[in-house]
């Protein structure tokens, strides 16, 4: 079965910075292109990256761009994302998800809080 | 970026009523490469459809979808009590990777 489990999310002040992490299971890691999808409160959801099996090509939103990054360790079936210079408008669920196109499996998530 | 507009916002319809939702793209979706994903509260979404008309893996023949260039629909022919729910369309022709903002499907 496919597991996904984010965790590092919690409440950080604006201009600060997090790193999340995604440990997968139940596949083989290093064979998926993967992502990273947000949804705000009461929102919609919002593609952010997406990383290539090999982490060769990465690709953002542009309102992450320079600010968030993501990467990934095969050998720790790892998928990262460093999070930078944060805003109030970065408060959100944060997703990891297999696939860099559509997104079968998804992770239940973790929340950030960007407040002072 | 290519920006998808779905409609209606929300759709109050009975259970084993049809349901069509639209998903409008800004711009030609290369391919046809679109998928729609279902959300219920405090779930994550799960993916329906991709490629604009394959049916993911485990779900069921009521759900399809159809659609090329700028304009997609997902059908879904008969609803059932646990397919009240958000629907997201989203495009994966080019980046960035879009969303739809949701079409909420409740019971009337």
């Amino acid at each position: 079965e496919v597991q996904l489990v984010e965790s590092g999310g919690g409440l950080v002040q604006p201009g600060g910075s997090l790193r999340l992490s995604c440990a997968a299971s139940g596949f083989i890691f290093s064979k998926f292109w993967m992502s990273w999808v947000r949804q705000a409160p009461g929102r919609g959801l919002e593609w952010l990256a997406n990383i290539k099996e090999d982490g060769s090509e990465r690709n953002y939103e542009d309102s992450v761009k320079g600010r968030f990054t993501i990467s990934r360790d095969n050998g720790k079936n790892s998928l990262y994302l460093q999070m930078n210079t944060l805003r109030g408008e970065d408060t959100a669920i944060y997703y990891c998800a297999t696939g860099g196109s559509w997104f079968i499996n998804w992770g239940q998530g973790t929340p950030i809080t960007v407040s002072s | 970026e290519i920006v998808l507009t779905q409609s209606p916002g929300t759709l109050s319809l009975s259970p084993g009523e049809r349901a069509t939702l639209s998903c409008r793209a800004s711009q030609s979706v290369r391919s046809g490469y679109l998928a729609w994903y279902q959300q219920k509260p405090g779930q994550t979404p799960r993916l329906l459809i991709f490629n604009a008309s394959n049916r993911a893996t485990g779900i069921p023949d009521r759900f399809s979808g159809s659609g090329s260039g700028t304009d997609f629909t997902l059908t879904i022919s008969r609803l059932e009590p646990e397919d009240f729910a958000v629907y997201y369309c989203q495009h994966y022709g080019s980046f960035p990777r879009t969303f739809g903002q949701g079409t909420k499907v409740e019971i009337k």
